[in-house]
């Protein structure tokens, strides 16, 4: 059964830093979403992307966030300049249609010192 | 704004003992609700949806529109039941999920 992969499973970096969370949907999927878990927390919402444009972002996605499809496989997720605050579990997830339910990858761990 | 809550981070049981795991929601709207699993160091992944109405794995879960729930149940909890679950909501607009806190279930042999 496909699923979705993402790179690094563990990432550290210095506070200030930029990083680049990648992802791999599963490959007809057309929906693509980024969500973080910091540790203890529940799992929020990030961006959702459709059509090579962000659909819906939460709050949280703000300025130091960008994601990008740069090719006709991956999906990434760019912190500009990294926070402590930033440190989580970030997961990547798909859908083919608008009623599918998600698939999720197994997870980056983020870690900023 | 849409809100899930899972009243219990901890739940422990006994192998064969019934276990329900709570899941709270409000929205105005029409939701679709989800229960996830997470097995230790493994990805989330779906366990149930309410429009399918399906049993997974022996668990059933029945949303209930009255009291704003969508309890997961599952008459005899085994070992390999222990894992983290997650009650997630999704809205009429939007394909955004909304997630609870999660429960930790372990079921002690």
């Amino acid at each position: 059964e496909p699923e979705v992969t993402q790179t690094p499973s563990h990432q550290v970096t210095q506070m200030g830093q930029e990083v680049i969370l990648r992802c791999v949907p599963i490959s007809n999927h057309l929906y693509f979403y980024w969500y973080r878990q910091i540790l203890g927390q529940k799992v929020e919402f990030l961006v959702s992307f459709y059509n090579n444009e962000i659909s819906e972002k939460s709050e949280i996605f703000d300025d130091q966030f960008s994601v990008e499809r740069p090719d006709g496989s991956n999906f990434t997720l760019k912190i500009r300049s990294t926070k402590l605050e930033d440190s989580a579990m970030y997961f990547c997830a798909s859908i083919r249609e608008w009623s599918d339910t998600q698939y999720f990858g197994p997870g980056t761990r983020l870690t900023v010192l | 704004a849409q809100r899930v809550t899972q009243p219990e981070k901890l739940l422990s049981v006994f192998k064969g003992a019934p276990v329900e795991l709570k899941c709270n929601y409000s929205y105005s709207g029409s939701p679709e609700l989800f229960w996830y699993v997470q097995y230790s160091r493994q990805r989330l992944q779906l366990l149930l949806r309410h429009i399918s109405r399906e049993s997974i794995k022996g668990f059933t879960a029945d949303l209930n529109k009255g009291e704003t729930s969508f309890h997961l149940k599952k008459p005899f909890a085994q070992e390999e039941d222990s894992a983290m679950y997650y009650c997630a909501l999704k809205r009429t607009s939007g394909s955004r999920l909304t997630f609870g806190e999660g429960t930790q279930l372990t079921v002690n042999p």
